[in-house]
């Protein structure tokens, strides 16, 4: 079984510019997560879709992130226009629907992005 | 304000004595908590996780203890491999199928 795959792995644009983070859940994951980490600091919550909805939007910093799950599948996060304080490692990370005994969350290799 | 703290941002243990790593959190809702691991480059790998009702979990080498009353919990890996050195983060969670909330890690480091 594939694992969550996320693409790129690296990018480095301008201040002011456009970027586009996609991630490919586990198939048959319903909860697909987006998280960020800063460097040196936590990982931090940004978004979760069910599906194609989104569940829970609180992490996301401001309203120049946007993320999109068409169709429950794969999911893409935008960042328009890029400041200096994005930088960081994006981490998506999926997880079935609700089991028992399931609590745990599958993570991507990350993306990380430098802008300068 | 953070809700789940490492305080110990690297450990160094020797190969084949036992790593012992602390995490202390505040949210009382917080109902399951898991470790995972992370090599450079990597996303975070689960390793392991224990339930709010119960204060021992056990799989091989590693083994989550909880004490609800004081809002710590420790993993202990044992025997501690050279493989094991990466950063260890703690993560928690209110019930399932909702966001981990995460601490900032500890980095490992097992010296053969």
């Amino acid at each position: 079984e594939a694992g969550v795959t996320q693409f790129p792995s690296h990018s480095v644009i301008e201040k002011g510019q456009t970027v586009t983070l996609r991630c490919d859940p586990i198939s048959g994951h319903d909860n697909l997560y987006w998280y960020r980490r800063v460097m040196g600091k936590e990982i931090k919550f940004l978004l979760h879709f069910v599906k194609e909805s989104k569940q829970d939007e609180s992490g996301m910093p401001n309203n120049r992130f946007l993320a999109e799950r068409t169709g429950g599948t794969y999911s893409t996060l935008k960042v328009q226009p890029a400041e200096l304080e994005d930088s960081g490692v994006y981490f998506c990370a999926s997880s079935p629907r609700q089991g028992v005994l399931s609590v745990e969350q599958y993570f991507g290799p990350g993306t990380r992005l430098t802008v300068t | 304000d953070q809700q789940v703290k490492q305080n110990s941002p690297s450990l160094s243990v020797q190969e084949g004595r036992i790593s012992i790593l602390n995490c202390d959190y505040t949210n009382s809702m917080f109902d399951y908590f898991l470790w995972y691991k992370k090599y450079p480059a990597e996303g975070p790998t689960f390793l392991i996780s224990i339930s709010s009702i119960k204060d021992k979990n056990e799989d091989g080498r590693f083994t989550v203890f909880l004490n609800k009353s004081a809002k710590h919990l420790s993993l202990h890996i044992v025997p501690s491999q050279p493989g094991d050195s990466a950063v260890y983060f703690c993560a928690a969670s209110d019930t399932g199928n909702t966001p981990l909330v995460f601490g900032k890690g500890t980095r490992l480091s097992v010296i053969a």
